[in-house]
């Protein structure tokens, strides 16, 4: 079973600030089979990234993601108000699925 | 749009089966294109993939439940279930059902599940006597 761990676990920023969000595998992501989700208070996930770094049909393009092998960032370029939520990483490459533990991303 | 809605008792009993539908609106469950998915998330707590299934009924799941669980698509109806077994406090939880994009790994065969593009709203799942 491949165990993503996600940091920092907590990350507070300003508005206009830049996020980094990292993802690190207890192995190698085959052929980059790793997508991200963003998670609101009482919501269902929501796929931002797929691929390590195809953006999700409607994701505006301050998203992006990046990364190969074991290691993957998710970065926001100039944050909003409204990214203030929990962000997964998951990996498809084989079962079981696996997601990360999770970052909590705070907008001051 | 296509929308996934789950449904099912909100209260079930330790030792008792938890069973849940997800009913796919403006869609076709039939389409060879998706696989459709189970996962859920504790109190507090994060995401939980449970296992997923094709239209023709090939299924993957989490080994970590697969001893307990059983999901199940009905074409005619347009749905798709989920059955767990012997229930404990620890399943207790929030099940979302999904779409899943699929992929051809190798040309000929059957495709895997792989990213969740489309969430059901989820639905609250409390294991108590």
């Amino acid at each position: 079973e491949i165990v993503l761990t996600q940091s920092p676990g907590t990350l507070s920023l300003s508005p206009g600030e830049r996020g980094t969000l990292s993802c690190r595998a207890s192995q190698s992501v085959s052929s980059s089979y790793l997508a991200w989700y963003q998670q609101k208070p009482g919501q269902a996930p929501r796929l931002l990234i797929y691929g390590a770094s195809s953006r999700a049909t409607g994701i505006p393009d301050r998203f992006s993601g990046s990364g190969s092998g074991t290691d993957f960032t998710l970065t926001i370029s100039s944050l909003e108000p409204e990214d203030s939520a929990v962000y997964y990483c998951q990996h498809y490459g084989n079962s079981p699925r696996t997601f990360g533990q999770g970052t909590k991303l705070e907008i001051k | 749009q296509l929308q996934l809605q789950e449904s099912g008792p909100g209260l079930v009993k330790p030792s008792e089966t938890l069973s849940l539908t997800c009913t796919v609106s403006d869609g076709s469950i039939s389409s060879s294109n998706y696989y459709w998915g189970w996962i859920r998330q504790p109190p507090g707590k994060g995401l939980e993939w449970i296992g997923s299934i094709y239209y023709s009924g090939s299924t993957y799941y989490n080994p970590s439940l697969k001893s307990r669980v059983t999901i199940s698509v009905d074409t005619s109806k347009n749905h798709f279930s989920l059955k767990l077994t012997s229930v404990t406090a620890a399943d207790t939880a929030v099940y979302y059902c999904a779409r899943h994009q699929i992929y051809y790994v190798v040309q000929g065969a059957p495709p895997i599940p792989i990213y969740m593009d489309v969430w059901g709203k989820g639905t609250t799942v409390t294991v108590s006597s």
